[in-house]
């Protein structure tokens, strides 16, 4: 059961375009939401992350918008450059970043020139 | 700071071999290891939490006696594939977890990449 589902599988922006990527989750237990950053054959990299008591967050071109009663966290890139191009994924955990990670599905993200 | 090392990075072998992975903290010290595994164009999946001086915790469907987890340091834990097999063939990654800087956050190896023939 994929406790944290992402969307889209695949986006394709052009360079200077606003990136977004979403993901819900279903257990309120959940109070950290980070983003990770992956290139090929490389581990993933935290990007930012987010706790449910604000709803939203910005480091630098990386936004990330919080829904709490929606249950939603969304990932905006914003003048989105060829160096983004990789795999996003959300995950939720309980308390901290050091504890058990559930996953997003994943977006493989492409910026064209 | 936080870097987590994984050893080898790539690694082919042939099916019924044993091979082992090492993932090693470099600047910090990790109680707590992750071993995650991930198939191509798919996400991680958890496969067992590693704690420093005692036994891994695996999750549900992950062979204990195949996959072969050791935490003998506060900067090592090592996965050993036991008799692999092609369909272990994957992306193994590991991620441990800093507590002691109050950053309280995992962080990721470069992952392994075995080839089982």
């Amino acid at each position: 059961q994929q406790q944290v589902k992402q969307s889209p599988q695949s986006l394709i922006v052009q360079k200077g375009g606003i990136s977004i990527i979403n993901c819900a989750y279903e257990n309120t237990a959940f109070d950290y939401f980070p983003w990770y950053q992956q290139f090929p054959g490389k581990g993933p990299a935290l990007l930012i992350a987010i706790r449910p008591d604000v709803s939203e967050k910005k480091e630098g071109r990386f936004t990330i918008s919080f829904n709490k009663s929606a249950k939603q966290f969304s990932l905006h890139i914003m003048d989105s450059q060829p160096g983004d191009s990789a795999t996003y994924f959300c995950a939720a955990s309980i308390g901290t970043g050091a504890n058990n990670l559930f996953f997003g599905t994943g977006t493989r993200l492409t910026v064209i020139p | 700071g936080a870097v987590v090392s994984q050893h080898p990075s790539r690694v082919i072998c042939k099916s019924g071999t044993s091979v082992k992975i090492e993932c090693r903290s470099l600047d910090f010290q990790a109680t707590t290891m992750f071993w995650y595994r991930q198939f191509p164009k798919q996400s991680l999946m958890l496969m067992a939490t590693s704690n420093e001086g005692s036994k891994a915790t695996y999750e549900q469907g992950v062979e204990k006696d195949k996959f072969l987890i050791n935490h003998a340091s506060l900067t090592l834990s090592t996965l050993t594939v036991t008799s692999a097999h092609p369909e272990d063939s994957s992306f193994y990654i590991c991620s441990a977890r800093d507590v002691g800087t109050g950053a309280y956050e995992q962080y990721f190896g470069p992952g392994t990449r075995l080839t089982v023939t």
